[in-house]
């Protein structure tokens, strides 16, 4: 069975920028969450996506926003980029609400 | 706010020899815990995970072990090889409230000597 995948791997953009990552979920799994790592602030739980419905949200601001399409593919967007979004950004998948797997993250660099 | 924290932010070990690594969380209304580990250029692997309604869990070369009253967590690995270096985390989640997605605490990186 495939793993969760991530793309783009890596992007850069520049501040102001908008960026759009996109998370395909291990086939079956209907639940998908998004956390952002940074080395100062660690692994942060951004929103997670069940059913195409937001199911729970983290501490971000509104800029960081998400959406989950009917075959369990979600992408996450934010908007006017700052410096301090440049982080590893990852997705994971869960069949149930417990064990998560993880993707292997898209390297966001904003410059 | 509620947090995970782990004591060390890193460990060496020499090879073969058992690693534990520890976790202390503040959140009471914890109920699930895992723990991940975290090669570098990787998503996080899962390792292990435990329910509230259990003290002690073994996997294959790894033991979780949870002690509600102390609220600490720890990671056992026997015979400590060099494919297990990489940053190991705790998490936890509140399934009775709060943002439900997992709290991680830092990371403890586990260093193999030869």
């Amino acid at each position: 069975k495939a793993g969760v995948t991530q793309t783009p791997r890596y992007l850069i953009k520049t501040r102001g920028q908008q960026v759009t990552l996109s998370c395909s979920p291990i086939s079956g799994h209907r639940s998908v969450s998004w956390y952002q790592q940074t080395p100062g602030q660690g692994l942060q739980f951004l929103f997670e996506y069940f059913s195409e419905t937001q199911r729970n949200k983290g501490n971000f601001p509104g800029r960081f926003s998400g959406r989950q399409f009917s075959n369990s593919r979600s992408e996450m967007n934010v908007s006017t980029l700052e410096l301090g979004d440049s982080a590893l950004y990852l997705c994971a998948s869960s069949h149930g609400r417990d064990e998560q797997f993880f993707g292997p993250g898209t390297r966001l660099t904003v410059l | 706010g509620e947090s995970v924290g782990l004591h060390l932010p890193t460990l060496s070990v020499q090879e073969g020899d058992n690693s534990i690594i520890n976790c202390a969380y503040s959140n009471s209304a914890s109920d699930y815990f895992i723990w991940y580990k975290q090669e570098s250029g990787k998503g996080p692997q899962f390792i292990i995970d435990i329910r509230s309604n259990m003290d002690k869990r073994q996997g294959q070369r790894v033991t979780v072990l949870l002690n509600k009253t102390v609220k600490h967590l720890s990671l056992q690995i026997a015979a400590t090889q060099p494919g297990d270096s990489a940053v190991y985390f705790c998490a936890e989640r509140d399934s009775g409230g709060g943002a439900d997605g997992l709290t991680f605490g830092k990371g403890t990186h586990l260093i193999i000597q030869p």
